[in-house]
């Protein structure tokens, strides 16, 4: 299995300002998703985090309001940008190693709270 | 779209056994998952199952997945405190790439 890391774990914001959070997983895996998870909500894909291009971006999800970066195999990075209450949420990033099936692990997540 | 559906809430005694539904839409999808999210943690894979089996039983953990009704169901023996937790089924269909869809999660309560 594969192990993943996000940082920070929870943060408070205000208004208007943006956030990123890092995604950093233990070893080599071809897929890296991020997920919204909104209070009381199931999890909601977010984007396909491309290695060395632009994400995939599902929708309702744009890039100018979540840019990501995927720079390597083992790391990504999601701003929030321009935050709003909206936005409070959990933020989880996951990996998996194949297309198709493959397990598909889940990082801690990133507990957002936007005032 | 892929819809996932479960109920919202189970509560059931200690050493009793729990089943948690699920159903979905999407006759192609391909790989279902149970996942557990335990208060202020990430997910946790319990088990999957894919489409072209009916059973799956892993320790306390049984899958039944009934293709025809697109039903899923998670049985957990023995259910203990430790396992009151929000359960997410999730799907994988043909042509997603990895995407998983979630249900809406069932909360389920253990008492003494």
């Amino acid at each position: 299995s594969a192990v993943i890391s996000q940082k920070p774990s929870r943060d408070i914001c205000q208004r208007g300002t943006s956030l990123t959070i890092q995604c950093q997983v233990d070893s080599q895996v071809t897929m890296m998703f991020w997920y919204r998870q909104q209070p009381g909500q199931s999890l909601t894909l977010i984007a396909t985090a491309n290695q060395g291009s632009e994400a995939t971006y599902e929708s309702g999800f744009v890039i100018d309001k979540f840019p990501i970066s995927r720079p390597n195999l083992t790391f990504s990075t999601l701003t929030v940008s321009n935050m709003s209450p909206e936005d409070s949420s959990i933020y989880l990033c996951s990996s998996t190693r194949g297309t198709g099936y493959n397990e598909q692990f889940f990082g801690p997540g990133t507990r957002l709270t936007v005032l | 779209g892929e819809d996932v559906e479960q109920s919202l809430f189970l509560s059931v005694r200690e050493g009793d056994s729990s089943v948690i539904n699920c159903t979905y839409t999407d006759s192609s999808s391909t790989y279902l998952y149970w996942y557990k999210q335990e208060p202020g943690a990430g997910l946790q894979l319990l088990t999957y199952i894919f489409s072209n089996m009916d059973m799956k039983q892993d320790q306390r953990l049984t899958v039944l997945l009934n293709k025809k009704d697109k039903h899923l169901s998670l049985r957990i023996a023995d259910t203990q405190t430790g396992d009151s937790a929000i359960y997410f089924c999730a799907e994988i269909h043909t042509g997603t790439a990895s995407k998983l869809t979630f249900g809406t999660g069932t909360r389920l309560q253990v008492t003494l």
